[in-house]
């Protein structure tokens, strides 16, 4: 299993808000490391969400927004639409392994 | 426009080689760390390995998964980062992903990358 937990799947119906958590430990995200979310779609490049715990690149729509206490982060997404059905990771580094660490991905789907 | 393309993947049988290329645009890439993610079908992302720039001796790293069996190498001159992967298995197969670090800290993500690369082993 991976060494950052994130929940197998998440629903909502357009319109709604969702949160997708990843849980860490002292090593990674407890450590004070950042946390980053990617969005994947099968098929294609992995494309950054959120950068910094809570920071957008240009393009990403305010409807997303990133937060982190202590060993957790969690991602939100306000305003779900169909567009926003894929698979989300989050990214942080550990200490003890030495090497950035990833989420073992949640699936969205919009209900 | 920043590009990562991506070139070498395939079908290799077990205990075989392949070496992945990724040749990089629109940024120095001399300055940058290069990373390899991948993902194998229904699982998640995972970290492979990287190659940190000059400054930074060129150092390597890898997961432990990988470790003695891939070598990660660069050509600043062609701005390409590689994949050497010996000794592969069925565990293996996964499409392999060449990305850019950000920085090279421990606060770093991952900006731009590749359009990833098919390798299937199997006999």
């Amino acid at each position: 299993q991976s060494v950052l937990t994130q929940p197998p799947s998440v629903s909502g119906a357009p319109g709604q808000r969702v949160t997708i958590s990843c849980t860490g430990s002292s090593s990674n995200i407890g450590a004070d490391y950042d946390v980053h979310w990617y969005l994947h779609l099968p098929g294609t490049a992995p494309n950054l969400l959120m950068f910094g715990n809570n920071n957008r690149p240009s393009g990403v729509p305010d409807r997303f927004s990133g937060s982190k206490s202590g060993t957790s982060a969690s991602l939100a997404i306000s305003g779900l639409q169909s567009e926003d059905e894929a698979d989300y990771y989050c990214l942080s580094y550990d200490s003890s392994l030495s090497g950035p660490v990833f989420g073992g991905g949640t699936k969205l789907t919009v209900v | 426009e920043v590009q990562l393309v991506q070139s070498g993947g395939g079908l290799v049988q077990p205990g075989g080689s392949l070496k992945l290329s990724c040749a990089a645009s629109g940024f120095t890439f001399s300055g940058s760390a290069m990373h390899w993610v991948r993902q194998a079908s229904g699982k998640g992302l995972e970290w492979v390995g990287r190659i940190r720039s000059k400054p930074n001796s060129y150092a390597t790293a890898y997961a432990a998964s990988v470790k003695g069996r891939f070598t990660i190498s660069r050509d600043d001159s062609k701005s390409t980062a590689y994949l050497q992967m010996n000794s592969l298995t069925t565990e293996d197969t996964a499409v392999y992903y060449c990305t850019r670090r950000s920085g090279d800290n421990s606060q770093s993500y991952f900006d731009y990358w590749g359009q990833g690369d098919l390798v299937t082993v199997s006999s």
